[in-house]
């Protein structure tokens, strides 16, 4: 079975500095895992995923997101907070080849930037 | 073009009584899902769909639910008599064929309160 744990509820941090959400997660066959941001009163938009190749993606807003095998994490980061980026970001995981393609979601982590 | 569509955006039922939830997928995206996401918490699959087929209903809570999709497009969730723990928003997701590879896209979800 595949689960994903998002530490830390809630971050806060000021604008201009790093950001860092951390994920890890637990899966029996290679990972596919995502990034999803969710703005008040709007739907989900992804952020970045991976899927094979290249552990260091990139997404849009200036996230990006590093996967480490090893310490089963895919931490996302971000160098400088911008008051924009205020919302809650959710990491997911899902099986490769053979699956559904269904998410395994993590509980969110809700992001605050203060001025 | 057009995004995936939910409607209505919010429900307000009784107890006891039955709801239908409808998706309207992005027009050629073969793979629909279901998810639920309760207040303060990640959210949860329901449902799969490959086509009109459901290959995939391990997420579904209890036999009060239940979820069909015709014309490989608009899908339709029924909650039949409703408890107060089915409060929750439903959100649905819609892919070009096999999700994971390809990205899942959300709709903006379905407010669902159960008084």
């Amino acid at each position: 079975a595949q689960s994903v744990t998002q530490l830390g509820s809630h971050v806060s941090v000021s604008e201009g500095a790093l950001v860092l959400l951390r994920c890890n997660y637990s899966s029996s066959v290679p990972p596919y895992l995502f990034w999803y941001v969710q703005y008040p009163n709007q739907g989900l938009q992804l952020l970045l995923k991976y899927t094979t190749g290249a552990t260091l993606v990139k997404g849009i807003n200036g996230f990006e997101a590093e996967f480490k095998k090893s310490e089963t994490s895919f931490h996302l980061t971000k160098p400088s907070a911008h008051m924009s980026d205020a919302a809650e970001y959710f990491c997911a995981v899902s099986s490769g080849s053979g699956n559904t393609g269904k998410l395994i979601f993590g509980q969110g982590t809700t992001l605050q930037v203060k001025p | 073009g057009a995004g995936v569509s939910q409607s209505p955006s919010n429900k307000v039922t009784e107890k006891g009584k039955d709801v239908e939830l409808r998706c309207d997928p992005i027009s050629g995206h073969t793979a629909l899902y279901w998810y639920r996401q309760r207040l303060g918490q990640g959210l949860e699959f329901l449902i799969y769909f490959q086509g009109n087929s459901a290959p995939d209903k391990s997420g579904l809570p209890s036999d009060r639910f239940s979820a069909e999709r015709t014309g490989e497009s608009v899908s339709t969730l029924t909650i039949q008599r409703t408890q107060q723990e089915d409060s929750a928003v439903y959100l649905c997701a819609s892919s070009k064929g096999l999700a994971g590879v390809n990205e899942q896209f959300f709709g903006p979800g379905t407010r669902l309160t159960v008084l």
